[in-house]
């Protein structure tokens, strides 16, 4: 079975500073996707950015960006110029092709000012 | 309006009492799924179905049942509500080609006394 894990709970980083939360996973899939989520303190549901197993480069979203490194099964997301507007919860999740996703257990993301 | 609806958006109920969470989305996906979140625990999928006939049970399906009235349409219903069934309750959308974007609900949260 496919496992997410999230080794951070909670974070606390200065405004404008750079952080990076980490997430690694299991599976015995060579073609999957690999997600950042933030829920903000309205609850509401965001992507922040998607990468696809199959592709090299990582992911870039303006000041969001991704270490992907398969072989070690690992899936951290740098946040960069960190704004208060960030303080969240963060979560990894992971998806097989044309099958369920899969969410870790979240960090908290506070961000002061 | 929002693309994907969900009612009601805040419930408090009593141990013994059957609840349905209604959720209805308008972006025309065939995939729909339901996710509880517990504080620390992160979202964990309890339903989901890829079609009007196809509904699968997720990690945590145990005292709940689904219904998928149309491609629009899914239902969480929970038959005899008890304590430890409070949380946080979204449902989610995505397209048949699975990219793998979930499209979140704005969650309804369940108290159960």
């Amino acid at each position: 079975a496919q496992t997410v894990t999230q080794s951070q709970p909670e974070m606390s980083v200065q405004e404008a500073e750079t952080v990076t939360l980490s997430c690694t996973y299991d599976t015995s899939e060579s073609n999957y996707y690999l997600f950042w989520y933030k829920q903000p303190p309205s609850r509401q549901m965001i992507l922040v950015i998607r990468q696809e197993a199959y592709k090299q480069q990582n992911a870039t979203e303006n000041r969001f960006s991704v270490n992907f490194q398969k072989a070690a099964k690992s899936f951290s997301l740098k946040i960069s110029d960190s704004q208060l507007g960030d303080t969240a919860m963060y979560f990894c999740a992971f998806m097989v092709l044309d099958d369920k996703i899969i969410f870790g257990k979240g960090t908290r993301l506070h961000i002061l000012p | 309006d929002a693309d994907v609806t969900q009612t009601p958006r805040n419930r408090i109920t009593k141990t013994g009492k059957r609840i349905m969470l209604e959720c209805s989305q308008t972006k025309g996906h065939d995939r729909m799924y339901w996710y509880r979140q517990d504080p620390g625990l992160g979202l964990r999928l309890i339903y989901y179905s890829f079609d009007v006939k196809d509904i699968n049970k997720g990690e945590i399906s145990d005292g709940y049942s689904v219904s998928r009235q149309a491609q629009a349409k899914f239902s969480l219903s929970l038959e005899s509500a008890i304590p430890n069934q409070t949380a946080l309750y979204f449902c989610a959308t995505s397209d048949l080609v699975a990219t793998g974007e979930l499209f979140f609900g704005e969650g309804s949260r369940l108290t159960v006394l």
